[in-house]
């Protein structure tokens, strides 16, 4: 198993440039979710989806946009970048909510994105 | 709503020493906790988690954390530090659909 995997690893984007960061799980989980991680703030969640064709918005969904056509991929697409979005972006699954159940989220390695 | 707060951003521990770091958690309900762990460069790996079966939760590498529900607390605590300890540290409470994450205790190991 190759867990969550997440492309690029780095990205630098000029301001009003668009992106898709893509995110790749082959765990059959059903959930799966987008964080930013600025330093001293910990994670953010950005969107979150329960499923094939459902997403929802998380904390700091502003200026991002996610979709889910299957199970295994969840792409987060930065329309109009802003410096406001240089952070580290983890995508990360999980095999049920963890609010009902216990099990953990496992994250990718991580996309490293700066906007000048 | 569930949020956890970490005390202290920085801990250093010389090698050898005790690791001892810090999590107080809100939640109306009985909360699922967590411990994470992040390398450098690298996305995060659970260390161990709460799930109620027991109050002290054993995690990998040697680490350890109590749940204290008179305290709200979760502490993570390991008996000896290692060099490759060094990292930064995430405690986090499962909400509905989401998990809130701390803002983390980056943990430095002096030899």
């Amino acid at each position: 198993n190759a867990g969550v995997t997440q492309t690029p690893k780095f990205r630098i984007l000029k301001i009003g440039q668009s992106m898709t960061l893509q995110c790749a799980q082959d765990m059959n989980h059903n959930y799966m979710y987008w964080y930013r991680q600025d330093p001293g703030m910990g994670l953010k969640l950005i969107y979150y989806s329960v499923g094939a064709g459902i997403t929802d918005k998380g904390e700091v969904p502003n200026g991002y946009n996610v979709s889910r056509s299957t199970t295994e991929d969840f792409p987060l697409r930065l329309e109009l970048a802003a410096p406001s979005q240089t952070s580290v972006y983890f995508c990360a699954s999980s095999s049920t909510p963890s609010g009902i159940s216990p099990y953990e989220q496992y994250f990718g390695p991580g996309t490293r994105l700066t906007v000048t | 709503a569930q949020s956890v707060t970490q005390l202290g951003s920085h801990v250093s521990v010389s090698e050898g020493a005790l690791v001892l770091l810090r999590c107080n958690y809100s939640s109306s309900v009985p909360p699922y906790l967590f411990w994470y762990v992040q390398y450098p460069n690298q996305g995060l790996q659970l260390l161990l988690k709460y799930t109620s079966a027991a109050t002290l939760v054993k995690g990998i590498n040697g680490f350890e954390a109590e749940f204290k529900k008179s305290e709200t607390s979760f502490h993570l605590t390991k008996p000896s530090a290692h060099m490759s300890d060094a990292a930064e540290y995430f405690c986090a409470v499962s909400g509905i659909n989401d998990m809130r994450f701390g803002a983390g205790t980056r943990l430095t190991v002096k030899p």
